[in-house]
């Protein structure tokens, strides 16, 4: 079974600083990886996707990369702002059901103003 | 485009009542919802698969009758929690696909409701 995990599971940063979440999964045989953004008690906020022939996706100051046979993602967040504060969560599809997700644990980030 | 919404956003009830949770796809036709449940400061749980006009797929250990699940239309998907007791509080969320050309900007991905928090007493 499929096991995603994300560390840190928290991190508090200064306005500005440039950031690193990470992601890993078990089962390389992946169809897509996708990175969320929860806000408390809200839905989730697809930010980038990234198919599995693919290495990296970017979306403004967003950019997230995929190592598929380390199993490993990364989301850079550049020049962070407090609107960043937020729960990052990245969630994975299995190649032999593109519609079922695993997603990790998240991490919960602080930008502090 | 693609805009999920659910129904109600809170409800308390009391142990033993049923309680129904609507998702709705309100700007397209969803041929597959998902119901997810998260407990605090944990991640997404997938609890079941529903395919308009056919019965849902339960994940392994989550109770078919006791989350019943209905996909009636290809814009509507309820879950019923029944005899809610308080170990089922938590947050349910649910999400749409479609494989209908043009209907959503992503056939690859998943459109998240925004959550319906229960507590039972």
């Amino acid at each position: 079974k499929q096991e995603v995990t994300q560390i840190p599971a928290a991190l508090s940063v200064p306005e500005g600083e440039n950031l690193v979440l990470n992601c890993s999964f078990t089962d390389s045989a992946i169809y897509n990886l996708q990175w969320f953004r929860q806000d408390p008690g809200k839905g989730l906020t697809s930010l980038l996707l990234i198919q599995s022939s693919q290495r990296e996706q970017t979306s403004g100051r967003l950019n997230a990369s995929l190592d598929k046979s380390s199993g490993r993602s990364t989301l850079y967040i550049a020049a962070s702002q407090p609107g960043d504060s937020a729960t990052y969560l990245c969630a994975v599809s299995p190649l032999y059901n593109f519609n079922k997700f695993y997603f990790g644990s998240g991490t919960k980030l602080n930008v502090k103003p | 485009g693609a805009v999920v919404s659910q129904h109600p956003s809170r409800v308390i009830c009391k142990s033993g009542t049923s309680v129904k949770i609507e998702c709705r796809s309100l700007d397209f036709q969803a041929t597959t919802m998902f119901w997810y449940r998260q407990f605090p400061k944990q991640s997404l749980m997938l609890m079941a698969t529903s395919n308009e006009g056919s019965k849902a797929t339960y994940e392994q250990g989550v109770e078919k009758d006791k989350f019943l699940i209905n996909h009636a239309s290809l814009t509507l998907s309820t879950l019923t929690v029944t005899s809610a007791h308080p170990e089922d509080s938590s947050f349910y969320i649910c999400s749409a696909t479609s494989e209908i050309a043009g209907a959503v900007p992503s056939t690859d991905t998943q459109y998240f409701g925004p959550g319906t928090r229960l507590t039972v007493l």
